[in-house]
């Protein structure tokens, strides 16, 4: 167990739907990593929370936003759902804000089905 | 940008045959290279790193040697167990200008199957 959990641990739902996907980090972290693991595009990095402020930013759409909240569980929305949303959404969590020193954890995903 | 080429599987072994599964990188400054195993319908584990050029990251009797001069980072094991399998994922943090980052970039994956 990583001590990272997400919620729901899958989601179906229909193409033009918005979601909302919910992780809270292990104990005493700061960080929360969003990750898009895919079939055709493998295990993408999307964003980073440091502190509730956004650290840095990979390969999201705009369609797509996150946020951390003072009580540091982050959620992932996704909205105006397209077939290729469809996909395994990881969260990490690490305690600083990065760096090789500071392992991230995963959470066992969120499966996100779009029919 | 930073890439993170793996060899292409899957990988089946009989128990107790050595394993190597190959990592090329790709990256602007010194990054700091990770392998990372996920068992089926689990989220990715650590299972080891090197930060710096020739640290040989080891673990579970696996072992990565940094290798700058190659841009590799190739995970070996000598004698493998059916519970070895799994999906093995190669990735970099970047660590360009210094300034060490969050984000880690992933290679697409090895799948390794160990048979009995």
């Amino acid at each position: 167990d990583s001590g990272v959990t997400q919620t729901p641990k899958h989601l179906i739902t229909a193409t033009g739907q918005r979601v909302t996907l919910r992780c809270s980090p292990r104990s005493g972290d700061l960080s929360v990593y969003w990750y898009q693991q895919s079939l055709d595009q493998g295990l993408q990095f999307l964003i980073q929370y440091y502190n509730g402020e956004e650290r840095a930013k990979g390969n999201i759409l705009e369609r797509f936003s996150a946020q951390q909240f003072p009580d540091l569980h982050s959620e992932l929305n996704l909205s105006s759902l397209e077939l290729g949303d469809s996909a395994l959404y990881f969260c990490a969590s690490s305690v600083g804000a990065g760096g090789a020193n500071q392992p991230q954890h995963f959470g066992d995903g969120t499966r996100l089905s779009i029919l | 940008g930073d890439s993170v080429t793996q060899m292409e599987g899957p990988v089946t072994l009989s128990e107790e045959a050595f394993l190597t599964i190959n990592c090329t990188y790709t990256a602007t400054g010194y990054p700091s290279l990770f392998w990372y195993v996920q068992y089926p319908g689990e989220g990715l584990q650590l299972l080891l790193k090197a930060t710096k050029a020739d640290d040989k990251g080891s673990n579970k009797g696996f072992e990565a040697t940094y290798r700058k001069e190659t841009t590799s980072f190739h995970l070996e094991k000598g004698s493998v167990q059916v519970s070895d399998s799994a999906v093995y994922f190669c990735a970099l943090s970047s660590n360009a200008g210094g300034t060490s980052y969050g984000k880690l970039t992933f290679g697409q994956g090895t799948i390794l199957t160990v048979h009995p």
